[in-house]
């Protein structure tokens, strides 16, 4: 079983869709990111949490650090959303990430 | 802030020959940098953990004499893939912790690597 688990592992949507990404992992850490990746394309951060609710633009991410539980939140989800969602957590020293296996998102017209 | 750039974006080169990869933090300082791969529809794997100064730390199963990491300054690593074969083609991305930052990680781009 993986420390860092995602669901679902793809997902798709129609536009203007509410759209919710899960993540949950199994040990303790400090902080989580939300990453995103378009199809051959690089990494882009959307989020380091470690507590709480963060807000940009139509993405909200939140965790609930008793729960061991993120969720990425898209509202009017639009075709450009389309990528693969990756949240990573710090698990441990060093500030390494472990990475979940990602979500693969499309939004259709 | 906190942009991490890498070059070259994409290389294609004959197996044999060795491909260097650049990490460089553009307004920032980073001690620590990481080198991960990914495979097609697959996750990242961390490969190395690079400091600046010392000797880069490798994951179990990475071979350091085959991917050499220099973590010569503040602002700068490179990966050097020595004698490449085709199964080292993949997609390379670097990411750095900054001084002042010193929890995020902030990604590169990444770097697509294709050996024929």
């Amino acid at each position: 079983k993986n420390e860092v688990e995602q669901s679902p592992q793809n997902l798709t949507a129609q536009e203007g869709e509410f759209i919710t990404i899960n993540c949950s992992y199994s040990v303790g850490i400090s902080a989580l990111h939300w990453l995103q990746q378009h199809p051959g394309g690089g990494i882009v951060s959307l989020f380091m949490l470690s507590s709480g609710k963060k807000k940009h633009g139509r993405l909200i991410a939140t965790i609930n650090i008793q729960e061991k539980h993120s969720s990425l939140h898209i509202t009017a989800s639009h075709p450009r959303d389309s990528a693969v969602y990756i949240c990573a957590a710090y698990t441990g020293t060093a500030s390494k990430l472990t990475f979940g296996t990602g979500t693969r998102l499309q939004v259709t017209l | 802030g906190a942009v991490v750039s890498q070059h070259p974006s994409w290389v294609i080169c004959k197996s044999g020959t060795s491909v260097k990869i650049e990490c460089r933090s553009l307004d920032f300082q980073a001690t620590t940098m990481f080198w991960y791969r990914q495979f097609p529809k697959q996750s990242l794997m961390l490969m190395a953990t690079s400091n600046e100064g010392s000797k880069a730390t490798y994951e179990q199963g990475v071979e350091k004499d085959k991917f050499l990491i220099n973590h010569a300054s503040l602002t700068l690593s490179t990966l050097t893939v020595t004698s490449a074969h085709p199964e080292d083609s993949s997609f390379y991305i670097c990411s750095a912790l900054g001084v002042a930052k010193d929890y995020e990680q902030y990604f590169g781009p990444g770097t697509r690597l294709t050996v024929t």
